[in-house]
């Protein structure tokens, strides 16, 4: 049972460039939680998605960052104009309809020069 | 405040002894625990999770809830050093798909 797919592992981006990170959730999982995780901070929420539907945004930047989940493929996570503050790991959980635990992936880091 | 306060460590103990690993937290709300564990530049792994006040055990793991204090603990017998990691306490408010809010976490090593 492969466990939940982030691509890609590492990111360089130089500032003011695009970054697309995606996630393929586990098996049989319909929700998918996008969080961040800064040098010697804790893993920091960002979005909440099912299939097609964004649930929850609170912890969205407003600028800049947008995130989707396609009934086909997917979901993405994508920064647009990134600046060096964007650094960090951003890590990709899935979970079952009804259950609170949420699985992660192995995350994507990015850096921007 | 924060919502969920733990201490960062280091923590370092001998290969054998018993750790102790602790968060406390400001919303009452919180009524689902877990706690994960991340080694070094890799994703957070769940280890064990479980509802309101109360222990519960698997292996060498315990996880203990106190919500009149808003004090959750794990703890690990017989430490290895394969245990040297990151650990993480997340608590949620709803049973259904919540998001999680995170402690910092503790980095712990186990010496041998």
């Amino acid at each position: 049972n492969a466990g939940v797919m982030q691509n890609p592992r590492h990111l360089v981006r130089r500032r003011g460039q695009e970054a697309r990170l995606r996630c393929s959730p586990m098996k049989g999982h319909s929700h998918v939680y996008w969080y961040r995780q800064l040098p010697e901070e804790g893993l920091k929420f960002m979005v909440y998605l099912q299939k097609e539907n964004i649930i929850d945004e609170s912890g969205m930047p407003k600028e800049r960052f947008s995130a989707e989940f396609p009934k086909e493929g997917p979901s993405i996570l994508r920064i647009q104009q990134v600046v060096r503050g964007d650094s960090a790991a951003y890590f990709c959980a899935s979970s079952p309809l009804g259950f609170y635990e949420q699985y992660f992936g192995p995350g994507t880091r990015l850096t921007v020069t | 405040q924060k919502e969920v306060e733990q201490d960062p460590g280091p923590l370092s103990v001998p290969e054998g002894a018993i750790v102790s690993l602790n968060c406390t937290y400001s919303n009452s709300a919180f009524q689902y625990f877990m706690w994960y564990r991340q080694y070094s530049r890799k994703g957070p792994e769940l280890l064990m999770y479980t509802y309101s006040s109360g222990n519960k055990e698997d292996g060498r793991f315990t996880a203990q809830v106190d919500k009149s204090s808003k004090y959750i603990s794990l703890f690990i017998r017989d430490s290895q050093p394969s245990d040297s990691a990151t650990y993480l306490c997340a608590m949620s408010v709803d049973s259904g798909n919540t998001p999680l809010v995170f402690g910092k976490g503790t980095r712990l090593s186990v010496i041998a």
